[in-house]
């Protein structure tokens, strides 16, 4: 069966402090990951990895992949109170494993 | 461009009953899947829709059905609602027929409350 299991649960930051977030996964036919950002109800798109090694970054976010290990660390750098939110890691299968599978999240919570 | 959209946002149902929810995809997308995400956990895989046909299920039990129009929209239907059914139902699509491992968006959400 799919597993995802992220860590922290939860983490409570100061404003400017930076943050690493930990998702390891054992999926069937491993093709992808994604991270989200939900902080009421849709979850909102970050990255998608595929490749080991390769960071991906959007402003202070960054993302990386170890395939080999099975996990992916999503960094945040300075960070604001608007990255208050749960971030969500979703590995996603091939072959006819379509779907996503997410972990319980991280819930972040950055104090003024 | 519209994203993914979702309805409705709220509804109360009283145990037993049926509900039926709806989604359209971000256009451009054909392919759309059901998450359901209780309280305090990470949304559960329901099934995906892929040219009209359920092409994967979760382990959701068969109240749980759903289907795809010629359009892309999609529906949810649950019947014989259950108190642990309460929870935020997401529609999430994608674009298989083009990039069959392209970016994943989700909707609003349709908040269920079973009472």
């Amino acid at each position: 069966e799919d597993k995802v299991v992220q860590s922290p649960l939860s983490l409570v930051v100061h404003e400017g402090d930076t943050v690493t977030l930990n998702c390891s996964y054992e999926v069937t036919n491993f093709r992808s990951l994604l991270w989200y950002k939900q902080e009421k109800k849709a979850p909102t798109f970050l990255f998608m990895l595929t490749s080991s090694g390769i960071e991906k970054k959007s402003g202070r976010l960054s993302s990386i992949l170890d395939k080999k290990e099975l996990f992916s660390i999503l960094n945040i750098t300075a960070t604001q109170t608007g990255d208050s939110a749960i971030y969500l890691c979703a590995p996603r299968g091939g072959g006819s494993n379509y779907k996503l599978t997410f972990g319980k999240g991280t819930l972040l919570t950055v104090n003024p | 461009d519209a994203g993914v959209t979702q309805s409705p946002t709220h509804l109360i149902k009283t145990r037993g009953q049926q509900v039926t929810l709806r989604c359209s995809p971000k256009s451009g997308h054909d392919t759309v899947s059901w998450y359901q995400q209780a309280l305090g956990q990470g949304p559960q895989f329901i099934f995906q829709y892929y040219e009209e046909e359920e092409r994967q299920r979760g382990n959701f039990p068969d109240r749980f059905s759903g289907h795809q129009y010629p359009n892309y929209s999609s529906e949810l239907n649950v019947n014989a609602l259950l108190l642990g059914d309460s929870a935020l139902y997401l529609c999430a699509s994608s674009d298989w027929q083009g990039r069959p491992q392209g970016t994943i968006y989700f909707g609003e959400g349709s908040w269920l409350t079973v009472v």
